[in-house]
């Protein structure tokens, strides 16, 4: 069965600088997709970035893009010019290309922001 | 309204009482899900309705019983819980379930 790590349940970064969300998975299948999802306190969970396995190129949305590694079954979330808007749980989740679409999530890491 | 709303906000209850907890989308979307949500773990679903049909039933216990009346809406009607089964309840939307989902802002349920 597939499983999904996220290693830090807590992470805190600066204002305006940069941070790096880990994710890891385990899997025997060869095509999937993967997915940062984000949940600001109180407000709704939102699709941040998804990932198709069978794609090289790291996705990138604006400020956010991920690091993609097969091989060694990661994928890390960097966040580029931290807002106080980027507060928020992060998770990370899996999807089976194949016929069972269940989403696959990790527990989430929670991104603090300091002024 | 649009996206995916759920009623209502919070919910307090005792485990002998019977209520719902309702999910409507307005994205025209053909899949519903309903997930669990407890602090520090991951999310749990608990069931999948793809065109009105359920698709997916993880283990839920019977004291959770699903309803889609129709494609727009979902209800998780709730009878003699437990304490443990106080957390926040999720509904999402997608076009079909390969597609992406979208969240409803939650239910966050208490049970005394």
């Amino acid at each position: 069965a597939q499983t999904v790590t996220q290693s830090q349940p807590e992470m805190s970064v600066q204002e305006a600088e940069t941070v790096t969300l880990s994710c890891t998975y385990d899997t025997s299948e060869s095509d999937y997709y993967l997915f940062w999802y984000k949940q600001p306190p109180s407000r709704q969970m939102i699709l941040v970035i998804r990932q198709e396995a069978y794609k090289q190129q790291n996705a990138t949305e604006n400020r956010f893009s991920v690091n993609f590694q097969k091989a060694a079954k990661s994928f890390s979330l960097k966040i580029s010019d931290s807002q106080l808007g980027d507060a928020a749980m992060y998770f990370c989740a899996y999807r089976s290309a194949g016929s069972n679409y269940q989403l696959i999530w990790g527990a989430g890491t929670k991104l603090i922001i300091k002024p | 309204e649009t996206g995916v709303t759920q009623t209502p906000r919070h919910l307090v209850m005792g485990m002998t009482n019977k209520k719902s907890l309702k999910c409507e989308q307005h994205l025209g979307h053909n899949a519903m899900y309903w997930y669990k949500q407890s602090a520090k773990k991951p999310l749990e679903l608990m069931f999948v309705y793809n065109f009105k049909e359920q698709t997916e039933n993880n283990s839920v216990p019977s004291r959770f019983s699903p309803e889609c009346p129709n494609s727009s809406h979902l209800f998780l009607h709730l009878h003699t819980l437990q304490p443990e089964d106080s957390a926040l309840y999720l509904c999402a939307s997608s076009q079909d379930p390969v597609d992406e989902q979208y969240f409803g802002p939650g239910t966050r349920l208490t049970v005394t």
